[in-house]
């Protein structure tokens, strides 16, 4: 049972143009969001976060936004830069989890010169 | 040095072998997960550790173990290695504060033939 769903395996993107990158979930009791991103050969590393009190956070050329009726969250990344091309992993925690993260399938992102 | 590092980064092992991977961070955090990607599947929880003395089950601990040697080593064993557990390894930790971010480690890359 896949709590959080990534349903788009790749992406592809021209740069300087908006990247969009979407994720689902199931459980209502997820009350925290995260973004990871990982390049080849390299860990997941913290892209940007939100809690479910919120509807939006931006940090830099990211945002994510949350949609909590809609168990939908999204992130933009405006405007892509070939460098942002990499696998993002959307992950989902709730305080009764105890710090546990439930990770999404990923999506490759390619942004093209 | 890397925050977590683990160790080997690649392993070809064959079926029935056992292998241990082992993971060592400098964050000083109490919290250290494993967590093995598969491709469209994306990172699911093996196992976790909250401190020296508390180890948990994720979501697919079949086949493996876990040792947490010390606050900053956590290592993973496959008593008897199959091929379907043939995948990248990664090794996380996080503190109790911040939000649930982890820091990873680079992967191990195991093939079981």
């Amino acid at each position: 049972d896949q709590q959080v769903k990534q349903n788009s395996p790749s992406l592809s993107v021209q740069e300087g143009r908006i990247s969009i990158l979407n994720c689902d979930y199931t459980n209502s009791m997820f009350d925290y969001f995260l973004w990871y991103k990982k390049y080849p050969a390299e860990g997941p590393t913290f892209l940007i976060s939100i809690s479910s009190i919120k509807d939006k956070n931006e940090d830099g050329r990211f945002t994510v936004f949350l949609n909590k009726s809609a168990k939908h969250l999204s992130l933009h990344i405006v405007p892509s830069q070939p460098g942002d091309s990499a696998v993002y992993f959307c992950a989902a925690s709730w305080s009764g989890n105890t710090g546990k993260l439930i990770f999404g399938q990923g999506t490759t992102l390619q942004v093209k010169p | 040095d890397a925050d977590v590092t683990q160790t080997p980064r690649n392993r070809i092992t064959k079926t029935g072998k056992r292998i241990m991977l082992e993971c060592s961070q400098t964050k000083g955090h109490d919290r250290m997960y494993w967590y093995r990607q598969d491709p469209g599947l994306g990172l699911r929880l093996i196992y976790y550790s909250f401190d020296v003395k508390d180890i948990n089950k994720g979501e697919i601990s079949d086949g493996y173990s876990v040792s947490r040697q010390a606050q900053a080593k956590f290592s993973l064993s496959l008593e008897s290695a199959i091929p379907n557990q043939t995948a990248l390894y990664f090794c996380a930790t996080s503190d109790t504060t911040s939000n649930y971010g982890y820091t990873f480690g680079s992967g191990t890359r195991l093939t079981v033939v």
